[in-house]
């Protein structure tokens, strides 16, 4: 398995709020991306990078930032939370050698 | 029309059938072809990747017809250890997409 964390795990928030998802790869791999998974959507692209502060916008970015300021770290920020955002939002890297996604455990965010 | 579409499911089968998964794709030019495994709360891994010729992995088939944009998996011998939630990937330009997944429970 790839050396992916995500942090934190488990959020509680309120709607309005600012909230901001790390995820951590000691892999090298050039390519991350923040997916979130809803029932009857399945993984659903935010955002993805394909280096140190190279990022485009997946199919459902409204609502979302990242930053990528290193090659190990790529954050996802909710500037103003809201209740649709809940959500298990996974992150993942990419090994172009294999074009294999690997994926990190997931945080689960409640948006009150 | 959603990129990546999949059997619905839930497919509830014995133990020892022989099962399989649809999935149909919408982008032409998409590269390459996955399927990965889901536990339940866990996050997806990947099962395989799907070859134009066709690949297999033990019990596992995967099969890909360029010409019609579909991708299918076969499981032969279901073990109970196979329930999972089964996920049809594409990648048309590094952006992988995901299909909503396929359930599959295997029963004593």
């Amino acid at each position: 398995d790839a050396g992916i964390t995500q942090s934190p795990r488990h959020k509680v928030t309120e709607t309005g709020t600012p909230v901001t998802l790390r995820c951590h790869q000691t892999e090298n791999h050039r390519y991350m991306y923040w997916y979130r998974q809803d029932p009857g959507h399945g993984l659903r692209l935010i955002h993805y990078s394909y280096g140190v502060k190279d990022t485009d916008k997946g199919e459902v970015s409204d609502g979302y930032s990242v930053s990528r300021s290193k090659t190990e770290d790529f954050l996802l920020t909710l500037e103003s939370a809201t209740s649709s955002q809940t959500s298990v939002y996974f992150c993942a890297t990419l090994d172009d050698s294999t074009d294999t996604q690997y994926f990190g455990p997931g945080t689960r965010l409640t948006v009150l | 029309r959603k990129e990546v579409e999949q059997d619905p499911g839930p497919f509830n089968v014995p133990e020892g059938a022989t099962v399989a998964f649809n999935c149909t794709y919408s982008n032409s030019a998409s590269q390459s072809f996955f399927w990965y495994r889901q536990d339940c709360r866990k996050e997806p891994k990947l099962l395989m990747s799907v070859y134009s010729s066709g690949n297999e992995d033990g019990r596992f088939t995967a099969q890909l017809n360029r010409a019609s944009q579909y991708i299918s998996l076969l499981i032969r011998d279901s073990k109970l250890s196979d329930s999972a939630t089964y996920l049809c990937v594409v990648n048309p330009n590094n952006d992988m997409r995901f299909g909503a997944g396929t359930r599959l429970t295997v029963k004593p």
